[in-house]
């Protein structure tokens, strides 16, 4: 079965600072990779996505995520933290043949501070 | 839109009752899904339904059941209520268009077990 590993359960990075939330995957063969985002006492929001159109994945609030197939990781980052970017951010995997099941990592939790 | 709508937002429950935790989209998506979040483990697929009428288990099926009977909702049932069972709950629903899709989440149910 397929599974993601996101190392590190709290990252904690200065407002302004780079945000990189790691996430790695185990699979023979690429599959779709996700990052959610979820806001206190909320659901999760989609952040970006990969589907194997390009290996630099643009999203939301400035995020963006690169697939790196040698290092079977996604790893999500911001260039600049903000406050509102407080949050905790789970990277999820489904199947490369297709089909809509969510594999969810254990989720980072970050927090921001001025 | 509502997108994905969760019923009751907060119930608290005493063991050995049951309850039913509604969930209803109106976006027409074929795949609608149940998970229950925990600290430190994530986000755990208990039931997935690709259709009306089709449903299946997922990762955590043990003491939860589900039925489909329309592309709206996606009922989940306690039958006999467990400690264990406290949680968050999350429904999700997506298109079935073989991967990659975006899944729409409700704002989730905090169950509490006496």
């Amino acid at each position: 079965a397929q599974s993601v590993t996101q190392l590190g359960s709290h990252v904690s990075v200065s407002e302004g600072a780079l945000v990189l939330l790691r996430c790695n995957y185990s699979s023979s063969v690429p599959p779709y990779l996700f990052w959610y985002v979820q806001y206190p006492n909320q659901g999760l929001q989609l952040l970006l996505k990969y589907t194997s159109a390009a290996t630099l994945v643009k999203g939301i609030n400035g995020f963006e995520a690169e697939f790196k197939k040698s290092e079977t990781s996604f790893h999500l980052t911001k260039p600049s933290a903000h406050m509102s970017d407080a949050a905790e951010y789970f990277c999820a995997v489904t199947p490369s043949g297709g089909g809509n099941k969510l594999t969810f990592g254990t989720g980072t939790q970050l927090k921001v501070e001025l | 839109n509502a997108g994905v709508t969760q019923t009751p937002k907060f119930q608290v429950l005493k063991t050995g009752q049951s309850m039913t935790l509604q969930c209803a989209q109106d976006m027409n998506h074929e795949y609608m899904s149940w998970y229950r979040q925990d600290p430190g483990m994530g986000l755990r697929l208990i039931h997935y339904s690709v259709g009306a009428g089709i449903t299946d288990q997922g990762e955590v099926p043990n003491g939860y059941n589900v039925s489909r009977s329309t592309t709206e909702d996606f009922p989940l049932r306690l039958l006999s209520a467990a400690p264990s069972q406290t949680s968050v709950y999350f429904c999700a629903s997506s298109y079935s268009r073989g991967g990659g899709t975006e899944a729409f989440f409700g704002q989730g149910t905090r169950l509490t077990v006496v």
